[in-house]
């Protein structure tokens, strides 16, 4: 059973314009999630996250939404860039149940053209 | 300061053959963990360390070993590889509650004939 799910694989997006990725999850206790961003052949590196005690948080032209009524996060990327062309995974974890497990999604694969 | 070293980078093995994949972080970190990667499927914890001596499996542990006998290793031991093992597996590691989340690896490419 997916506890996290990633239902688009990909998403191609203009470049300058917003790129929307989403993220649901299943497990109630879940309550800090995180977005990462993988180019090939390389381990994947952290962009964001966001603790379930907040419904947004923001760094420079990316900003994750929470959403617990609905067990569903997004990342928006504004402006877009070529360089933003990668997979993005979410993972969450039930740290108040003293773990770092962290789970991830499947993955969507993002692509920024000219 | 050279982070989540994972060795060796590529790998064949023939199907019932043993190897261990190769984690080392100098960070100090009590956190560690292995993950796989497959096409269709994101990445799947394997087994996590949540420091020395402590081990727990993840969501896919069967015909993986690992142990942690210091802060700084956490070796994945393949016992009898087979074909299904094929995949891309991630070394990555934490402080305990890091609002950073975890460092990966580069991973090891595994492929088993």
């Amino acid at each position: 059973d997916q506890q996290v799910k990633q239902n688009s694989p990909s998403l191609s997006v203009q470049e300058g314009r917003i790129s929307i990725l989403n993220c649901d999850y299943t497990n109630s206790m879940f309550d800090y999630f995180l977005w990462y961003k993988k180019y090939p052949a390389e381990g994947p590196t952290f962009l964001i996250s966001i603790s379930s005690i907040k419904d947004k948080n923001e760094d420079g032209r990316f900003t994750v939404f929470l959403n617990k009524s609905a067990k569903h996060l997004s990342l928006h990327i504004v402006p877009s860039q070529p360089g933003d062309s990668a997979v993005y995974f979410c993972a969450a974890s039930a740290r108040t149940y003293n773990t770092d497990k962290l789970i991830f999604g499947t993955g969507t694969r993002l692509q920024v053209f000219p | 300061n050279a982070g989540v070293t994972q060795t060796p980078k590529f790998q064949v093995l023939k199907t019932g053959q043993s190897m261990t994949l190769q984690c080392a972080q100098d960070m100090n970190h009590e956190y560690m963990s292995w993950y796989r990667q497959d096409p269709g499927m994101g990445l799947r914890l394997i087994h996590y360390s949540v420091g020395a001596g402590i081990t727990d499996q993840g969501e896919v542990p069967n015909g993986y070993n690992v142990s942690r006998s210091t802060t700084e290793d956490f070796p994945l031991r393949l016992l009898s590889a087979a074909p299904s093992q094929t995949s891309v597996y991630f070394c990555a590691s934490s402080y305990w509650g890091s609002d950073y989340g975890y460092t990966f690896g580069s991973g090891t490419r595994l492929t088993v004939v």
